[in-house]
């Protein structure tokens, strides 16, 4: 079964300083990776997604994800973070092979400080 | 492409009551997904269609939900006799799976409030 751990419900940066969001996956195929923005009262919004090509994937916004296969990582970053980052972000996981259901994290709130 | 849209945005019932919610997905999109998202939680599978098969079903579908996808188009979600621990928000997404990357465009969500 497949399964997605956020560390930390709430993370905290100063505007322009490094943004670091955690995620490891469990899956027993080669898994699709995504991680999703969230805006109140707004869909998810895809921010980048890995399909087995390159491990480092860039995405919209600054963002890029590494995948770590030894680590079963899939982490997000920002070099800097600016005041419209502020948002809930999810990562995601689904089966390699085209599956169909894509399992989320629980989420981890950014906060962007003036 | 006009996106994912759903509706109603917003749905306030009083428990026992029947709701419907509509899905209109992204032209051309033959997976139609819903799920459902409670506050601090991710989104939770709920069931999805190709086509107007539907193909799956969560645990979390109780007999009380039903969902429709009739002409391979719109979708309907459907949950009989509310209980207030219905109340979430309710997330509509579509792909196209010709390169089975499965990437899923999300509406805004219905959020459906029970009292």
């Amino acid at each position: 079964a497949q399964s997605v751990t956020q560390l930390g419900s709430h993370v905290s940066v100063s505007e322009g300083a490094l943004v670091l969001l955690r995620c490891n996956y469990s899956s027993s195929v080669p898994p699709y990776l995504f991680w999703y923005v969230q805006y109140p009262n707004q869909g998810l919004q895809l921010l980048l997604k890995y399909t087995s090509a390159a491990t480092l994937v860039k995405g919209i916004n600054g963002f890029e994800a590494e995948f770590k296969k030894s680590e079963t990582s899939f982490h997000l970053t920002k070099p800097s973070a600016h005041m419209s980052d502020a948002a809930e972000y999810f990562c995601a996981v689904s089966e390699g092979t085209g599956g169909f259901k894509t399992i989320f994290g629980a989420g981890t709130r950014l906060f962007v400080k003036a | 492409d006009t996106g994912v849209s759903q509706d109603p945005r917003h749905k306030i019932t009083k428990r026992g009551q029947n709701v419907t919610f509509r899905c209109d997905p992204i032209s051309e999109h033959n997976r139609l997904y819903w799920y459902r998202q409670t506050l601090g939680q991710g989104p939770e599978f709920l069931t999805y269609f190709q086509n107007e098969a539907q193909l799956e079903k969560s645990r979390l579908l109780s007999d009380r939900f039903s969902a429709e996808r009739p002409k391979g188009s719109f979708s309907t979600l459907e949950i009989q006799r509310t209980e207030q621990g219905d109340s979430a928000m309710y997330l509509c997404a579509s792909s196209f799976d010709a390169t089975a990357k499965n990437i899923q465009y999300f509406g805004a969500g219905t959020r459906l409030s029970v009292l």
